[in-house]
């Protein structure tokens, strides 16, 4: 079974300021993949990043970074210098193993307050 | 990235009727759709699988008689909310992957309102 935890169901920043989304996962699986959404008012999902089991290098893209630590089964994501156009729902997702289908993680609603 | 359209993005539908749902991959053949739904605030919900020519796999406690789901062609798949009922309004979205691919796209969604 696989299982994706977004503890934080809601985060309030202030623009500008770094704010780190939480996603811890359960498979037993060796290999799977991991994913970051986001989802603005306007609902569909927006692709950030995909990361497979085997690389655990932390990855930075413009204000986005994110820290994968297979020790602690984290995937957690970091937005620096954040704007008011952040604030939507981000979600985390796994597929591991054979599974085709993603799991998803409760989601995160971010608000960025200007 | 590859472009997946649903349509519509939003349909409002009488209690009782049958409201029809597409997913599109536009410039790919998709093995695979996935069918998910999300209640408000709310995680995305796998509702079934489905693979060109082949019966839609359900997900337990989805009702595979009211979510009618057709994959006829490798770019189109299809959800029909069948007899609707005010409890099934909530956000419908679609992704389609082909096989061996890790990656799989998703629709626009479509909110279904039903009154």
């Amino acid at each position: 079974a696989q299982k994706v935890t977004q503890a934080q169901t809601e985060i309030s920043v202030v623009e500008k300021e770094d704010v780190t989304l939480d996603c811890v996962y359960e498979t037993r699986d060796t290999t799977y993949y991991l994913f970051w959404y986001k989802q603005p008012p306007s609902g569909e999902l927006v692709f950030l990043i995909r990361r497979n089991s085997f690389d655990e290098q932390n990855e930075i893209s413009g204000r986005y970074s994110w820290n994968f630590q297979k020790s602690t089964s984290s995937f957690n994501f970091t937005i620096t210098a954040s704007q008011v156009v952040d604030s939507a729902v981000y979600f985390c997702a796994l597929r591991s193993g054979s599974a085709r289908q993603l799991t998803f993680g409760s989601g995160t609603q971010l608000t960025v307050l200007p | 990235g590859a472009v997946v359209s649903q349509h519509p993005s939003r349909v409002i539908c009488k209690s009782g009727t049958s409201v029809k749902i597409e997913c599109r991959s536009l410039d790919f053949q998709a093995t695979t759709m996935f069918w998910y739904r999300q209640f408000p605030k709310q995680s995305l919900m796998l509702m079934a699988t489905s693979n060109e020519g082949s019966k839609a796999t359900y997900e337990q406690g989805v009702e595979k008689d009211k979510f009618l789901i057709n994959h006829a062609s490798l770019t189109l798949s299809t959800l029909t909310v069948t007899s609707a009922h005010p409890e099934d309004s909530s956000f419908y979205i679609c992704s389609a992957k082909v096989q061996g691919d890790t990656e799989a796209f998703f629709g626009q969604g479509t909110r279904l309102t039903v009154v």
